[in-house]
């Protein structure tokens, strides 16, 4: 079956470390998105992805960082420079927003800083 | 100024109710919108795509007027299992060589109440 498939799901850090949450698809998307949501609030844009190679920021990427080296994936990094990570990270796929395709979500990764 | 805005609520309406969204989005280059459905602690899903000519799914009905930026969506005789949090989502590409961004709304929650 196809799908975006996000891990873990449950993520624990300690504060200072760099944590990298995975997400990959095999819809075979060009066009990949992180966000980040907290309790009792919309998506957050943090990076977006049109090709392989190629990424851009979006409203909130200060702290984190993004790969696309492969276009079935498009991981996630947390730095320690994010001053308040905890939060529940989506990541979407979309075949061809530009033509106005819908994205598709995975099941999202709950990140908590302890 | 937020590119989307929605009403956040929360609506709390007795089932058979008829509720009405709104979002308006402040990029006049926005090319398509949708509503997604967003239940507790899952990732947001596709409800419906928005067309200038509106467009009805069952008891759902979209409508985009491109003049006034503003999306509209309309539930008729609302049932207990259509509490969540609506999602007005937009999707904007700056320039032809540049990447699509799609950016949510804050979402807006309704309860239906027995």
């Amino acid at each position: 079956d196809g799908g975006i498939t996000q891990s873990p799901k449950y993520l624990f850090r300690k504060e200072g470390q760099n944590v990298t949450l995975s997400c990959e698809q095999n819809l075979n998307h060009d066009a990949m998105y992180w966000y980040r949501q907290d309790p009792g609030q919309g998506l957050r844009l943090i990076y977006y992805s049109q090709i392989v190679n190629d990424f851009q920021k979006g409203d909130i990427a200060e702290g984190y960082s993004v790969s696309r080296e492969k276009k079935e994936s498009f991981p996630l990094t947390v730095t320690s420079a994010q001053k308040n990570p905890t939060a529940f990270y989506l990541c979407a796929s979309s075949i061809d927003p530009m033509r106005g395709t819908e994205a598709f979500f995975g099941q999202g990764t709950r990140l908590t800083v302890v | 100024r937020k590119e989307v805005e929605q009403d956040p609520g929360p609506f709390n309406v007795p089932e058979g109710a008829t509720v009405a969204f709104n979002c308006t989005y402040s990029n006049s280059a926005s090319q398509s919108f949708f509503w997604y459905r967003q239940d507790c602690r899952k990732e947001p899903k596709l409800l419906m795509s928005v067309y200038s000519s509106g467009n009805e799914d069952g008891r759902f009905t979209a409508q985009l007027n491109r003049a006034s930026q503003y999306i509209s969506l309309l539930i008729r005789d609302s049932k207990l299992s259509d509490s969540a949090t609506y999602l007005c989502v937009v999707i904007l590409t700056p320039g032809y060589s540049s990447a699509s961004k799609i950016i949510f709304g804050s979402g807006t929650r309704l309860s239906i109440r027995p």
